[in-house]
């Protein structure tokens, strides 16, 4: 069975700083991973995406995520955070042959002034 | 202009009063989802539609049914509400199921509330 844990359920950060969310996954096969994106009262938005080929995978908005297999980990990161990136957080895998997401149960990503 | 569309946002429902949420969508997309999510926990994949075949998930009460009549809805029934039932109910869609399933659109979500 697969599963994912995101280790912390809240990151308070200073605008303009470093911040990394922590995802680990737990699966016998292989699997896909996400990192999707919910800002208050809106849908979830995919933000990035791990299918195959480089372990580094970058979004638009300056978030990347770096796929350890070893560490079986999809941690996101950004170096300087904006006031706009305050939103929920959740990574999710999908076994590359169903599709399906399994989702962790998310961070909030608090972004002070 | 939304493409997954949930009405509505907030629904207030009795103890064992059925409750309908509905879900639309403009993507033409094979696959629609409902997933529930509780106050801070993971959202939990409750059952899909591929096209017209429906997919259980094993953990899912049969106190949750759902309906396809077409390709851009669908509704997620609770025959009997109750108190744990309470819960942000997400539908989204996907082009196909998977290697294919690259990307998931959401809707906004309905609150639901049981009193």
């Amino acid at each position: 069975a697969q599963s994912v844990t995101q280790l912390d359920s809240q990151v308070p950060v200073f605008e303009e700083a470093p911040v990394e969310l922590r995802c680990n996954y737990s699966s016998s096969v292989s699997v896909y991973l996400f990192w999707y994106v919910q800002y208050p009262n809106q849908g979830l938005q995919l933000l990035l995406k791990y299918l195959s080929g480089s372990t580094l995978v970058e979004s638009i908005n300056g978030f990347e995520a770096e796929f350890n297999k070893s560490q079986t980990s999809f941690h996101l990161r950004k170096p300087s955070v904006h006031i706009s990136d305050t939103a929920e957080y959740f990574c999710a895998v999908s076994r590359s042959n169903t599709g399906k997401l399994i989702f962790g149960q998310g961070t909030t990503l608090q972004v002070k002034p | 202009d939304a493409m997954v569309i949930q009405n509505p946002r907030y629904q207030v429902t009795q103890f064992g009063k059925p409750v309908t949420l509905s879900c639309s969508q403009t993507l033409n997309h094979n696959v629609m989802y409902w997933y529930q999510q509780k106050s801070s926990q993971a959202p939990k994949l409750l059952f899909h539609y591929y096209d017209k075949d429906f997919n259980n998930e094993a953990d899912t009460p049969d106190n949750f049914q759902s309906r396809r009549p077409n390709t851009s809805f669908c509704f997620l029934d609770i025959r009997s509400p109750g108190l744990g039932d309470a819960a942000m109910y997400l539908c989204a869609t996907s082009r196909d199921l998977g290697p294919a399933n690259e990307k998931l659109f959401f809707g906004s979500g309905t609150q639901l509330s049981v009193l």
